[in-house]
């Protein structure tokens, strides 16, 4: 079955830029979607077909997915974007959908 | 506004059954795949099954399959998952989603916490 793998936690002082990573083989021959979880919420897309904002959401967070890398930047960190962050694609080889473990950002 | 409502969920005894509910409204229900995914508290998100827009094409992940039925019915604007043999691992917060995007999910319910214990 197909893995999607991201970094536990990622760190980054505010006003600067956070990277977070999901590594998954030739991940770039699929479309990645990246959702953001508060604690106790539901998780919001933030970032689809790799690098397609849904409306209301800030200009701050990007995206790119090439090769067996697909990253999640997030330009001038806030305090507001403390949160748990999670890959997700389509694998049509099996039509599952998968996510990776989960990267929880932490705001210094 | 375009929102989906949970209902369902609760605490049942190893083996028992259960069915989640997930209504719809705010937009053309009929024309979106649906799907249902899982999280443990504390834990990472994890996918359960997807079903079509006129429920003539299901998936489920391996660790449910046989045991757990999605299905739904458009005239209600509703999806539901039928959820039997439950089992202790089974306990987690289970979240109906929209696919959008190439199975992006972009609009979820508010979740039910399932939770299987004797």
């Amino acid at each position: 079955s197909y893995v999607l793998t991201q970094p536990p936690s990622v760190s980054v002082a505010p006003g600067k830029t956070a990277r977070i990573t999901c590594g998954g083989n030739n991940i770039g021959s699929k479309s990645v979607h990246w959702y953001q979880q508060k604690p106790g919420q539901a998780p919001v897309l933030v970032i689809y077909y790799d690098s397609d904002r849904p409306s209301g959401i800030p200009e701050r967070f990007s995206g790119s997915n090439s090769g067996n890398t697909a990253t999640l930047p997030i330009s001038r960190v806030e305090a507001g974007d403390e949160a748990d962050y999670y890959c997700q694609v389509w694998d049509s080889s099996s039509d599952h959908v998968v996510f990776g473990g989960g990267t929880k950002l932490t705001v210094l | 506004e375009m929102q989906l409502v949970q209902s369902g969920g609760g605490l049942v005894q190893p083996g028992g059954s259960l069915r989640l509910s997930c209504a719809a409204s705010g937009f053309t229900f009929n024309i979106y795949w649906m799907h249902w995914v899982r999280q443990v508290p504390g834990k990472g998100l994890v996918w359960v099954s997807r079903i079509n827009s006129d429920g003539n094409s299901i998936s489920y992940a391996d660790s449910v399959k046989g045991r757990f039925t999605i299905s739904r019915d458009n005239a209600k604007k509703t999806v539901y998952l039928q959820m039997n043999s439950l089992r202790a691992d089974d306990t987690a917060v289970y979240y109906c989603a929209r696919a959008g995007y190439a199975n992006g999910f972009d609009i979820w319910g508010q979740g039910t916490m399932v939770t299987v214990s004797s």
